[in-house]
């Protein structure tokens, strides 16, 4: 069974930095491109970073740009979020998602259950 | 970044109804949309890719059309199943999403 287990998610106050990862099982984790995207309380889907199959290329939304940096370890099919210098803004639950690509940012076919970040002091 | 617009953001209908939702991107994006369906406490699902393929497994009571810069999401008949949020999703360039229609009988 294809299946990607976000983790690392907490309490975190303002400035401060988390890391989460995403462990990907049931599928052949380094042929896919894989992204993160997170839903705000009450609001709608973000896009938030986005990283090829071999990791030599990444993407960020203009949001979380030099702040966030995603990477993927495939001797473990893991997938990583590090956030740093966290707002409040970034309060959401992070999903870690599947793209059916080894390169391009396209569609999203298996996401995972999500972790929960909340930024407050 | 290309904004993309859905209508209505809420609509109430019944079992049995066609349902229509559209999506309006702000510049073309050909046929690079798709859309998904979430419903409280549960992952966001793919339902159709690429505008109108429908996923794996996914009714065939969904469907999708348009091109360009509009299009259309239809459900053929509502089931009480369907209920949940369906949110459109540009991939011309970095993804977005649409704000979201919350469906509810």
């Amino acid at each position: 069974e294809v299946q990607l287990v976000e983790s690392g998610g907490g309490l975190i106050h303002p400035g401060g930095s988390l890391r989460l990862s995403c462990a990907a099982s049931g599928f052949t984790f380094s042929n896919y491109a894989m992204s993160w995207v997170r839903q705000a309380p009450g609001e709608g889907l973000q896009w938030v970073s986005h990283i090829s199959a071999t990791g030599g290329s990444t993407y960020y939304a203009d949001s979380v740009k030099g702040r966030f940096t995603i990477s993927r370890d495939s001797s473990k099919s893991t997938l990583f979020l590090q956030m740093d210098s966290l707002r409040a803004e970034d309060t959401a639950l992070y999903y870690c998602a599947k793209t059916p690509d080894y390169e391009a940012l396209s569609v999203f076919d298996i996401w995972g259950l999500g972790t929960m970040v909340t930024v407050s002091s | 970044d290309i904004q993309m617009t859905q209508s209505p953001s809420s609509l109430s209908a019944s079992v049995g109804d066609r349902v229509t939702i559209t999506c309006q991107a702000s510049q073309d994006i050909s046929d690079y949309l798709n859309w998904y369906q979430k419903k409280p406490g549960k992952p966001p699902k793919l339902l159709i890719y690429d505008a109108s393929t429908l996923a794996t497994g996914v009714p065939s009571r969904f469907s999708g059309s348009g091109s360009g810069t509009d299009f259309t999401f239809t459900i053929s008949s509502l089931q009480p199943e369907d209920i949940a949020t369906y949110y459109c999703q540009q991939y011309d360039s970095l993804p977005t999403f649409g704000q979201g229609t919350r469906l509810e009988i």
